[in-house]
């Protein structure tokens, strides 16, 4: 099976700007999670995604928000951008039932960098 | 809430050499899973393994161990052998059992492990 995919790899964006990034999840996963990784904060939950819904949301402000489609693809928008966006973002599938439904796998991140 | 501690922020070994990165956490639940995940420098970070609460027996995966103590809330990671291809970012995650709707996972900060040829 192919990996978790995440568009675009890399994005230089300036403050006040907003931006989406993709993820597409492995196969039959239907569960998506999206992370934000710093060098400040470590690697911490923004929110999880599953059959169209948020399940669960981690501490962050109103302009990072996201969405699933049917096919379980998600997008996560990041709206008026600041220097402290600057980050890497990851984004997680998992199975939704079966032994391994805890497992998330990562895909290689969208790199984001805020002038 | 929950928390993951890794103590050592970077380690440094020479090839073929053993080393053990160190991991305790913090929860209420009393159902859990704790996890180990490699970040080489591409980024992505790679899924090692995964450990439920209720099983304390060690697991040895090749070159790799894990040791989970619930009495001391530790769960650490063993590389026997260490190569230069073990050289990454080793991240220490909990996440909640009982609530489908509260996967997410509670990072350490990692350990950089930097294995010298």
């Amino acid at each position: 099976k192919a990996g978790v995919t995440q568009t675009p790899r890399y994005l230089i964006k300036t403050r006040g700007q907003q931006v989406t990034l993709s993820c597409s999840p492995i196969s039959g996963h239907r569960s998506v999670s999206w992370y934000q990784q710093t060098p400040g904060q470590g690697l911490q939950f923004l929110f999880e995604y599953f059959s169209e819904t948020q399940r669960n949301k981690g501490n962050f402000p109103g302009r990072f928000s996201g969405r699933q489609f049917s096919n379980s693809r998600s997008e996560m928008n990041v709206s008026t951008l600041e220097l402290g966006d600057s980050a890497l973002y990851l984004c997680a599938s998992s199975e939704e039932q079966g032994a391994r439904s805890e497992e998330q796998y990562f895909g290689p991140g969208t790199r984001l960098t805020v002038t | 809430a929950q928390k993951v501690t890794q103590a050592q922020t970077e380690i440094s070994v020479v090839e073929k050499e053993d080393v053990t990165l160190d991991c305790v956490y913090e929860t209420r639940d009393t159902t859990y899973y704790l996890f180990w995940y490699k970040q080489p420098p591409s980024g992505e970070l790679v899924f090692l393994i995964r450990r439920n609460s209720f099983d304390e027996q060690n697991e040895i995966s090749g070159r790799y161990s894990w040791n989970f103590q619930k009495s001391t809330s530790s769960f650490n990671f063993t590389i026997t052998a260490s190569q230069v291809v073990d050289s990454a970012v080793y991240f220490c995650a909990l996440s909640d059992a009982e609530d489908t709707g509260r996967r997410a996972l509670t990072f350490g900060s990692g350990t950089r492990l930097q294995v010298q040829p």
